[in-house]
């Protein structure tokens, strides 16, 4: 089944300690998100490639980095983990060809401690 | 600011009967709305959407309707099963910006026996 992996599914790091969540999807879509979300709150996209192009949102700190190295994977990269980073990290995919569906993985758990 | 807004954080149901989840958004450029289903330790799953264009769009049990001018959709479930106890999150992309959705909080519904 095409799908949507994210690795791990749980990660504890400590405060200020750099981690890498990686995604990766063999529905060959074209665009790949990651979002944030905190407990009861919605989902807020960092940022977004569409092919090649990195998309940053505004306000999405500079502590978040991310890298696509090819079509299937995208990794987030946490360089300074603060207390305020504990959060679910959701990677989505969509086909980018006019269509808004997007296609979550399960997502990671982080906790800084 | 939130553009999408469930305010609502949960709804309890009996079996059988009609789920009625509601949203709200604040920008009229959204031209597309979607709602999506989360179980626990899963990622959303895509479940109906809507375009600005219609009123309306059916898929089974599940029903969206939209108002417009009250800037309001909602997400009708009928009969609703126990297999439906999820968080629903409302989301709306703004016209030509089809790599970003705007998501709401959710809505926590429990279909009980």
């Amino acid at each position: 089944d095409a799908m949507v992996i994210q690795n791990p599914r749980y990660q504890v790091t400590q405060f200020g300690k750099p981690v890498t969540l990686s995604c990766s999807q063999t529905l060959n879509h074209n665009v790949m998100y990651w979002y944030q979300q905190k407990s009861s709150q919605a989902p807020k996209l960092l940022f977004h490639y569409y092919d090649k192009d990195f998309n940053n949102e505004a306000d999405t700190p500079d502590n978040f980095q991310s890298r696509r190295p090819n079509t299937s994977f995208c990794f987030l990269d946490i360089r300074s983990p603060g207390l305020g980073d504990t959060a679910m990290y959701l990677c989505a995919t969509s086909n980018g060809q006019g269509r808004y569906e997007q296609y979550f993985g399960p997502g990671t758990r982080l906790t800084v401690t | 600011d939130q553009q999408v807004k469930q305010n609502s954080p949960s709804l309890s149901v009996q079996e059988g009967r009609i789920s009625i989840l509601n949203c709200d958004y604040t920008n009229s450029m959204f031209d597309y709305f979607l709602w999506y289903k989360k179980y626990p330790a899963e990622g959303p799953t895509f479940l109906i959407s809507i375009s600005s264009i219609k009123d309306k769009n059916e898929d089974g049990r599940f029903t969206v309707f939209l108002n417009k001018s009250a800037k309001h959709l909602s997400l009708h479930i009928v009969p609703s099963q126990p297999g439906d106890s999820a968080v629903y999150f409302c989301a709306a992309g703004p016209s030509g910006g089809y790599n970003k959705l705007i998501f709401g909080a959710g809505t926590r519904l429990a279909v009980h026996p």
